[in-house]
């Protein structure tokens, strides 16, 4: 069975500030991996995945996450933090299998302070 | 184009009542999948369907129960609502099967149950 665990339920960083969120995953297979932003009181939106080739992807914002095989690990970072950044991120991991499911983590609340 | 939509946005029901949320997929998606999302929590998988078929179910009792039509719009009902059934329920849909298909989630439902 997969898991997903997010080290940190929040995280408060100051405006301009570097910011990495942590992920570790469980898994007997393959995975491909997934982080989706929740801003508040809307669904979700993909922010970036990794599915194969480079371990390091990138967003359009400015984020990007490693993927550590060894570590099982696939942490996201922003050099620098706007306050629209605020909100949740959730890491998650998804397998070939039938049902398609995605497995979430529990999500980091990220709060940026002026 | 119209992303996934869900409704109602919110409801309040009573323990013991049934209820029915709806989910439109973005047109040209066959997959749908329902995830339930309590507060402070990730999101859980209940269900998935393609091409009207289930292809998977998640870890939630009998109570819980889905559909798919022949348009690939999607209902999901709850019977006999418990004050734990109190989430928000998110749609995702995705033209197809496989981590390699991006899902893309609704704004979603949230329900209150009192």
């Amino acid at each position: 069975a997969q898991s997903v665990t997010q080290l940190d339920s929040q995280v408060p960083v100051f405006e301009e500030a570097p910011v990495e969120l942590r992920c570790n995953y469980s898994s007997s297979v393959s995975v491909y991996l997934f982080w989706y932003v929740q801003y508040p009181n809307q669904g979700l939106q993909l922010l970036l995945k990794y599915l194969s080739g480079s371990t390091l992807v990138e967003s359009i914002n400015g984020f990007e996450a490693e993927f550590n095989k060894s570590q099982t690990s696939f942490h996201l970072r922003k050099p620098s933090v706007h306050i629209s950044d605020t909100a949740e991120y959730f890491c998650a991991v998804r397998v070939m299998n039938r049902d398609d499911k995605i497995i979430f983590g529990k999500g980091t609340r990220l709060h940026i302070l002026p | 184009d119209a992303g996934v939509t869900q409704s109602p946005t919110h409801l309040i029901k009573t323990r013991g009542q049934h209820v029915t949320l709806r989910c439109s997929p973005i047109s040209g998606h066959k997959s749908v999948s329902w995830y339930q999302q309590v507060l402070g929590q990730g999101p859980q998988f209940i269900f998935q369907y393609y091409e009207k078929e289930e292809r998977g179910r998640g870890n939630f009792p009998d109570r819980f129960s889905a559909r798919q039509f022949p348009n690939y719009s999607s209902e999901l009902n709850v019977n006999a609502l418990l004050l734990g059934d109190s989430a928000l329920y998110l749609c995702a849909s995705s033209w197809g099967q496989g981590p390699m298909t991006e899902a893309f989630f609704g704004q979603g439902t949230r329900l209150t149950v009192v």
